[in-house]
């Protein structure tokens, strides 16, 4: 079953302009994870969000978290034709053993020229 | 770092074949994940691995399905007997410290 589900499904915007992505999880969770894919390539690890952490940036990167409301955001600002990919999160629940991510459906974000 | 490394990158089959998917986890990572990625289900795990040892296989779709760890450095998915319900994309993924590390993916076609 899904843990994440992201908002909005697709999203398409200009270069220079900020893009939101949206997260929402179902159970408490000990970390919360964004990943990028490039289309036919595998996924890659841009951030991680402990549970007791509010912000956290990295570069172009900003993401939040509201335990409060279950849910994330990913901020990526002033985009590029090069952002244009699927963005997953992804969640550690609470009771796992062993880091066991559970991933969203993804956001398609397409970033034109 | 290499890594991590799975083969075949495309594998085309009849219904009815035995597949066998290969990944080597990058070195000193102690966690190995199998997903498999579809349109209709996205990112689904099927099954990991805490140092060699299968830790939630609950994902595995059916018995036609295993997982094996011999090694630190080596881990194999099959299908047996393959079915076209199972064309997806199976990507292997690493971990050490939480974030995980995926090959680019084994894209499999059941004819």
């Amino acid at each position: 079953s899904q843990q994440g589900e992201e908002d909005p499904q697709a999203l398409s915007i200009q270069e220079g302009e900020n893009a939101t992505m949206n997260c929402s999880y179902k159970t408490s969770i000990n970390n919360l994870q964004w990943y990028r894919q490039n289309s036919g390539r595998g996924l890659v690890h841009l951030i991680l969000i402990r549970s007791n952490e509010r912000e956290k940036h990295s570069g172009r990167l900003r993401v939040t978290l509201d335990t409060s409301k279950k849910s994330s955001s990913l901020l990526i600002t002033a985009s590029r034709a090069a952002d244009t990919a699927s963005y997953f999160c992804a969640t550690d629940m609470i009771y796992n053993q062993g880091g066991k991510l559970i991933f969203g459906q993804g956001t398609e974000l397409s970033v034109k020229p | 770092d290499a890594g991590v490394i799975q083969s075949p990158r495309h594998e085309v089959t009849e219904m009815g074949q035995e597949v066998t998917l290969r990944c080597k986890p990058i070195s000193g990572h102690n966690s190995l994940f199998w997903y498999r990625q579809t349109m209709m289900r996205g990112l689904e795990l099927l099954i990991y691995f805490n140092n060699n040892v299968p830790i939630d296989d609950s994902g595995m779709p059916e018995d036609r399905f295993s997982a094996k760890m011999p090694n630190a450095s080596f881990s194999t998915l099959k299908i047996q007997p393959s079915e076209p319900r199972d064309s997806a994309v199976y990507f292997c993924a690493s971990s050490k410290t939480g974030e995980l590390f995926f090959g680019e993916g084994s894209r499999l076609t059941v004819l």
